[in-house]
């Protein structure tokens, strides 16, 4: 059955330090996978989504992740971790034929100190 | 603001009893999806639909029903409601139907008590 796993449910780091978020995924086929961010009381904002070709991909607000077929890992990274990063963080998968269903990992929880 | 606009932000309510859920996508969109987030299960997809037909079904409850209206506004029914119910439920919306270059859109959400 396809699933995603966050292994991370909370992760802290200092503010200009470099982030990174953990996703691995089963799922039989080539995925389709996706990064959303859930600031509090708020929805979710779409983060980056990964489809084909380059295994780097470039989102908003200065993110980015790696798709690692061989690790089935689809990890998330940041250079440098603003205090207004500080929010939950889902990586989900698509799946193929099932309309636009998405999985979701347990969300991953990003403190941020000063 | 993603454009997708949910009421109403809170609901709280007694077991047993059903409530309905709204949801307006932006405009243009086709598709209306339902997700359910709550703290055991985390955020689990329930349905979707697109132009008025159910797409794709999750764990959806059989207590649960849903409905996309030619407006294409759509409403979640939540009958028989037990203290489990209680969670967070999104709307989202999109222009297709797939995974595939199609972002969801998701609104604010409605928070559900039940007592």
């Amino acid at each position: 059955a396809q699933s995603v796993t966050q292994p991370d449910i909370h992760i802290t780091v200092s503010e200009g330090a470099s982030l990174e978020l953990r996703c691995n995924y089963s799922y039989g086929a080539t995925p389709y996978l996706f990064w959303y961010v859930q600031s509090p009381g708020q929805g979710l904002q779409l983060l980056l989504k990964y489809f084909s070709g380059d295994t780097l991909v470039q989102g908003i607000k200065g993110f980015e992740a790696e798709f690692k077929r061989s690790q089935s890992s689809f990890n998330l990274r940041k250079p440098s971790v603003h205090w207004s990063d500080a929010a939950e963080y889902f990586c989900a998968v698509g799946i193929y034929n099932q309309g636009g269903k998405l999985i979701f990992g347990q969300g991953t929880e990003l403190s941020v100190k000063p | 603001d993603s454009g997708v606009t949910q009421t109403p932000k809170h609901l709280i309510t007694a077991t047993g009893q059903r409530v309905t859920l709204r949801c307006s996508p932006r405009s243009g969109d086709l598709s209306v999806y339902w997700y359910q987030q709550s703290l055991d299960q985390g955020l689990q997809f329930l349905i979707q639909y697109y132009n008025g037909e159910e797409r794709a079904k999750g764990n959806i409850l059989e207590r649960f029903s849903a409905q996309q209206f030619p407006d294409l506004h759509s409403e979640l029914n939540l009958s028989s409601l037990e203290l489990g119910d209680s969670a967070l439920y999104f709307c989202a919306s999109s222009v297709f139907q797939g995974v595939r270059n199609n972002e969801q859109f998701f609104g604010p959400g409605t928070r559900l008590t039940v007592l």
